[in-house]
């Protein structure tokens, strides 16, 4: 399983973008990133899924270099609605899945 | 698309009794379903995987006769914490995916508080 590291806390002002990288040094080959978000006593939103290069759609980017060993979540123009944990995990695609929950980064958009 | 749900959103029960939480996929089939438990200010910590029809997979250190999961239809897994005590107090999620390698899904969490 490959491990995953974040920092555990960023602060960011409305309106801002705000990048969120995540390091995957052990990533296998079948292996795909996969960024939640999970607000207080709520379950966790599924944002953004990639395996390389970049990845976009209505809410969020996700950034892979060629390497793979980490990936970027891109917010852009953060609301204080963003204000959550932001959890990066690595999946693997060629059979059974065990989820492991890192310890996530805490995102608190300031006024 | 992909809707999950947990019934009840949170219960208050008392030392010693059994609580049942469902875990439902509204608009899709989950041949698989995981359960998780959160603690206040920690990340989820998966506790069982469930494949429709099959016995669940339980994660080391977690009791399977205290945990009871069934996941007898493609769109209902249930958890069952038998003779609940105050440390069994936590955030319950489950998750469900249409095969156990796709995205999973998660429901809003069930709040568990034993007495």
């Amino acid at each position: 399983l490959a491990k995953t590291t974040q920092p555990i806390s960023m602060d960011s002002y409305e309106g801002q973008e705000v990048n969120i990288t995540c390091s995957h040094n052990n990533i296998a080959t079948n292996d795909y990133i996969t960024w939640y978000q999970q607000f207080p006593s709520q379950g966790p939103r599924f944002i953004i899924q990639g395996y390389k290069t970049k990845v976009t759609n209505e809410v969020a980017s996700l950034f892979i270099p060629a390497d793979r060993k980490s990936s970027t979540l891109s917010l852009p123009r953060v609301s204080l609605s963003d204000t959550a944990v932001y959890y990066c995990l690595v999946l693997n695609s060629g059979g059974y899945q065990k989820v492991t929950f890192g310890t996530g980064t805490k995102l608190q958009v300031i006024p | 698309g992909a809707v999950v749900s947990q019934h009840p959103s949170w219960v208050i029960c008392k030392s010693g009794t059994s609580v049942k939480i469902e875990c439902r996929s509204l608009d899709f089939q989950a041949t698989t379903m995981f359960w998780y438990r959160q603690f206040p200010k920690q990340s989820l910590m998966l506790m069982a995987t469930s494949n429709e029809g099959s016995k669940a997979t339980y994660e080391q250190g977690v009791e399977k006769d205290k945990f009871l999961i069934n996941h007898a239809s493609l769109t209902l897994s249930t958890l069952t914490v038998t003779s609940a005590h105050p440390e069994d107090s936590s955030f319950y999620i489950c998750s469900a995916s249409r095969t156990s390698v796709e995205t999973q899904y998660f429901g809003p969490g069930t709040r568990l508080l034993v007495l």
